[in-house]
């Protein structure tokens, strides 16, 4: 079975505060991408990735910054935390030219 | 830019049919997926239509009308656990595999 695993379920950070939500896959995917979920706003895609050391904008990039140093491993970074970022994110991986993407369980992070 | 519509929510009894629309407007289209998603969880695959028609996976069935922007997700023999939201999400042409979500539709079946 394909496993996305996400560094936490929960978090609460500060504002102005630094925070880095991991993502790992174990099914060896060039795929990785990070989404925010919202109340009547549905999934939106942050950033994405086909590749290692590869990352491209999605829909609402501003604010964020990701990594992907190792295949497995998709870091989002928020730089400097802020209310409006109050949200659950869902990290998901995919192999080249499928179309069925696997997600985590997702972070449900909360900034004071 | 992508538009995608699908009801808030809806309520259906146990053992019915339902069917939840989702009706896209988008600047390119590669294909159409339906992902569920149970409270508090990761959403799960469902269908994904490429081509024009009915695709059925036992309980559930998935269509897709190209030339009218249209796709409907059919769920026979209502369970309780079938209680969740459902995400319609349409592939774009302009890179793969990206995905754009409706709202979702939040399904909640009754006795």
């Amino acid at each position: 079975d394909v496993k996305v695993t996400q560094s936490s379920r929960y978090l609460v950070k500060r504002t102005g505060e630094k925070v880095f939500l991991e993502c790992v896959q174990d099914m060896d995917h060039e795929n990785m991408f990070w989404y925010r979920q919202d109340p009547g706003l549905g999934l939106r895609l942050i950033y994405f990735s086909y590749d290692v050391k590869m990352k491209e904008k999605g829909d609402i990039p501003e604010g964020y910054s990701v990594s992907r140093e190792k295949k497995e491993r998709f870091s989002l970074i928020l730089e400097s935390a802020s209310t409006n970022q109050t949200s659950m994110y869902l990290c998901a991986s995919s192999p080249p030219h499928s179309y069925e993407q696997y997600f985590g369980p997702g972070t449900r992070l909360t900034v004071t | 830019g992508q538009n995608i519509d699908q009801p808030t929510e809806m309520t259906a009894t146990e053992g019915a049919i339902v069917q939840i629309n989702c009706t896209y407007q988008t600047s390119g289209f590669n294909g159409l997926f339906w992902y569920q998603q149970h409270a508090g969880e990761a959403p799960t695959f469902l269908s994904y239509n490429v081509l024009d028609g009915l695709e059925e996976k036992g309980r559930f069935s998935s269509f897709l009308s190209r030339s009218k922007g249209y796709s409907y997700l059919l769920l026979k023999e209502l369970q309780m656990k079938d209680s969740a939201s459902y995400l319609c999400a349409v592939e774009d042409q302009t890179g793969a595999n990206n995905l754009f979500f409706g709202t979702g539709t939040r399904l909640t079946v009754i006795p």
